[in-house]
């Protein structure tokens, strides 16, 4: 069974960087068959779409974040990585990390529990 | 940006009630929609994919129909298990999501 565990702090203060990992297991994140993604949800609102990467590194942003993201891949641990540079209180949210199906355009079938990160000083 | 509308935001229905949602895209999308169910303080859950595909594991009370714009997720007999929060989202272009709809118990 597939499993998506992200990690990382759960504070960060206004302009500084937020940083999570995403931990894979029970499947592989070298898998040509799959992207895998990050979305975000502010408290009590909906869905945002942050980012794509493909094992090989190919990544795909959203636009309206302005290039603060950065997301990687480190096939040898299994994991991915999100960096979102000078946060501010709006990115305050649960982040999730997901894979994606390509067969039908991007679905995300299997999600991790999500982690909530609070921008504050 | 693809906006994805849908409707209504919440309702109230009682256990065994034929419910639909819907969720109308900014321009055609052709088949490209999925749904999501997701549960307070947990990750939303796919239901169904490509407008009509159920996911493997999900009821077959679960429906999705539509193309285009225009889509619809229905919920044939409603169960206690079915409150929760509904996600529609495209997947024809850079994904986004609707703004949800929460099914409210009556």
């Amino acid at each position: 069974q597939l499993q998506l565990q992200e990690s990382g702090p759960g504070l960060v203060k206004p302009s500084e960087t937020l940083s999570l990992t995403c931990t894979v297991s029970g499947g592989s994140i070298s898998s040509s068959s799959y992207y895998w993604g990050w979305i975000r949800q502010p408290p009590g609102k909906g869905l945002e779409w942050i980012g794509t990467i493909y094992y090989s590194g190919s990544t795909y942003d959203n636009p309206s974040l302005k290039s603060r993201v950065t997301i990687s891949v480190d096939t040898s641990k299994n994991q991915l990585s999100l960096r979102l540079t000078s946060v501010t209180a709006a990115d305050t949210a649960v982040y999730y990390c997901a894979r994606l199906l390509t067969s039908s355009g991007w679905t995300f079938d299997y999600w991790g529990q999500g982690t909530l990160v609070t921008v504050s000083s | 940006d693809i906006q994805m509308t849908q409707s209504p935001s919440s309702l109230s229905a009682s256990v065994g009630d034929r419910v639909t949602i819907t969720c109308r895209a900014s321009q055609s999308i052709s088949s490209y929609l999925n749904w999501y169910q997701q549960k307070p303080g947990k990750a939303p859950n796919l239901l169904i994919y490509t407008a009509s595909s159920l996911q493997s594991g999900v009821p077959s009370r679960f429906s999705g129909s539509g193309s285009g714009t225009d889509f619809t997720l229905t919920i044939s007999s409603l169960q206690p298990e079915d409150f929760a929060s509904y996600f529609c989202q495209q997947s024809y272009t850079n994904p986004t999501f609707g703004q949800g709809t929460k099914v409210e118990i009556k």
